[in-house]
């Protein structure tokens, strides 16, 4: 049982905002600790979109934003494109567990 | 530029033991906590253990605990994780990534296979 709750799937049209919903818990996002999201895409080692809740990496298009409040954090990617098809994880620190804490995965879909 | 280069995976009977490695360039290696995370074919990401930049601290998944054994070298710029007592349910992709002081994971390995089976 992750400590971090994703959707298994979203979908959104080419140039559609779409969002990512991550839901922790009082021990990992509740506790304050910082929400971190990656892209993987088939056959490849994720790669960091955002840190820090909402910071984006050089090099990312600022079309991926996330936010944190409370137990609950999301990614949203806006002006969608192909090339975001992929599988998203969003990442924390979890006392109860203590250590590293990946939610389940959301594969989103470019229709 | 930093690159992160797996080693030593392979197939491995129920039971057997398998070190991995990971080769670190292009960052001051003894400066950072390390980590392995794996994925199990068809699954999500799962944190394995973590190892803090002198070896002071070592912390690992409830699902490893006691049968793998993170350690690094320095000197060598590189990471280890030993796996011992390996079980079907290891079978993964095993990356090791370093680590930021926020805990999260800029710079990833390409991965390495693990097979455990009979």
């Amino acid at each position: 049982q992750s400590g971090l709750t994703q959707p298994p799937s979203v979908s959104g049209t080419p140039g559609q905002r779409v969002t990512i919903p991550c839901t922790g818990t009082t021990s990992n996002l509740g506790a304050g600790f910082d929400v971190h999201w990656y892209q993987q895409h088939p056959g490849t080692a994720p790669k960091l979109v955002i840190f820090s809740n909402n910071i984006r990496p050089s090099g990312v298009p600022d079309r991926f934003s996330g936010s944190r409040s409370g137990t609950s954090a999301s990614l949203a990617i806006t002006g969608l494109q192909p090339e975001d098809e992929a599988d998203y994880y969003c990442q924390s620190y979890d006392t109860s567990l203590s250590g590293v804490v990946f939610g389940g995965g959301t594969k989103l879909t470019v229709l | 530029e930093v690159q992160l280069v797996e080693s030593g995976g392979g197939l491995v009977k129920p039971g057997g033991s398998l070190r991995l490695s990971c080769a670190a360039s292009g960052f001051t290696f003894s400066s950072y906590s390390m980590t392995w995370v794996r994925q199990a074919p068809g699954k999500g990401l799962e944190w394995v253990s973590s190892l803090t930049a002198s070896s002071s601290y070592k912390y690992y998944a409830d699902s490893v605990k006691g049968r793998f054994t993170i350690s690094r070298d320095n000197a060598k710029n590189s990471l280890y994780l030993q796996m011992d007592n390996l079980r079907a349910e290891d079978t993964a992709v095993y990356y090791c990534a370093k680590v930021s002081a926020q805990k999260y994971f800029q710079h990833w390995g390409q991965g390495i296979l693990v097979t455990v089976s009979a």
